[in-house]
């Protein structure tokens, strides 16, 4: 079965810092795709940043990136000159196609502080 | 375009009792999808409408169903209420089914069973 793991629970980063949060994954399959979600306190999950498992090279979306090891089955999301509204539990997800079946697996989360 | 809204936004109830939650999703959207979010387990898929039939269903029991309407609006039913169905549900709606699709989440319903 897919298994989707945050070891971090918390993490914290000061203000412009960079910060990079961890996602391993386990899937036998090989077409698939990966997310980071961002939910604010009291607000909507969002989008951050998708990842095609057949696109080699990582996405970026402005001061967010992934690293993506497709091999080590790893997602790292890397952010860059951290802001105060960064602050957020982050989710890292794991979707796929098997058998005339979606399936959808999200990971435990990780909270991360950013400090003034 | 309006984002996906659910109501209530809080609810409580006590163990035994059923509750209904509902969903509208994006204008244009025919898939909604529920999540259940617990501190310690974190987002879990309890199951995915489109077109008004169940296209994929998580690992719950069967006290928890839902339905789709034909204007895409969704509700989901637990029944027989226990403590460990306190949670905050997640509705999140995209244009279809699919890997490739972006879901857009509501602000969720927490439900507090006592």
């Amino acid at each position: 079965a897919q298994t989707v793991t945050q070891s971090q629970p918390e993490m914290s980063v000061q203000e412009a810092e960079t910060v990079t949060l961890s996602c391993t994954y386990d899937t036998s399959e090989s077409d698939y795709y990966l997310f980071w979600y961002k939910q604010p306190p009291s607000r909507q999950m969002i989008l951050v940043i998708r990842q095609e498992a057949y696109k080699q090279q990582n996405a970026t979306e402005n001061r967010f990136s992934v690293n993506f090891q497709k091999a080590a089955k790893s997602f790292s999301l890397k952010i860059s000159d951290s802001q105060l509204g960064d602050a957020a539990m982050y989710f890292c997800a794991y979707r796929s196609w098997v058998s005339g079946t979606y399936k959808y697996i999200f990971g435990t989360g990780t909270r991360l502080k950013v400090l003034a | 375009k309006a984002g996906v809204t659910q109501t209530p936004r809080y609810l409580i109830k006590t163990r035994g009792q059923q509750v209904t939650l509902s969903c509208s999703p994006i204008s244009g959207h025919r898939s909604v999808s529920w999540y259940q979010q617990t501190p310690g387990q974190g987002l879990q898929f309890l199951f995915e409408y489109f077109s008004e039939t169940q296209r994929n269903k998580g690992n719950f029991p069967g006290r928890f169903s839902g339905r789709q309407f034909s204007n895409s609006r969704s509700e989901m039913n637990v029944s027989t209420l226990e403590l460990g169905d306190s949670a905050l549900y997640l509705c999140a709606s995209s244009p279809e089914p699919g890997t490739t699709y972006e879901q857009y989440f509501g602000p969720g319903t927490r439900l507090t069973v006592t």
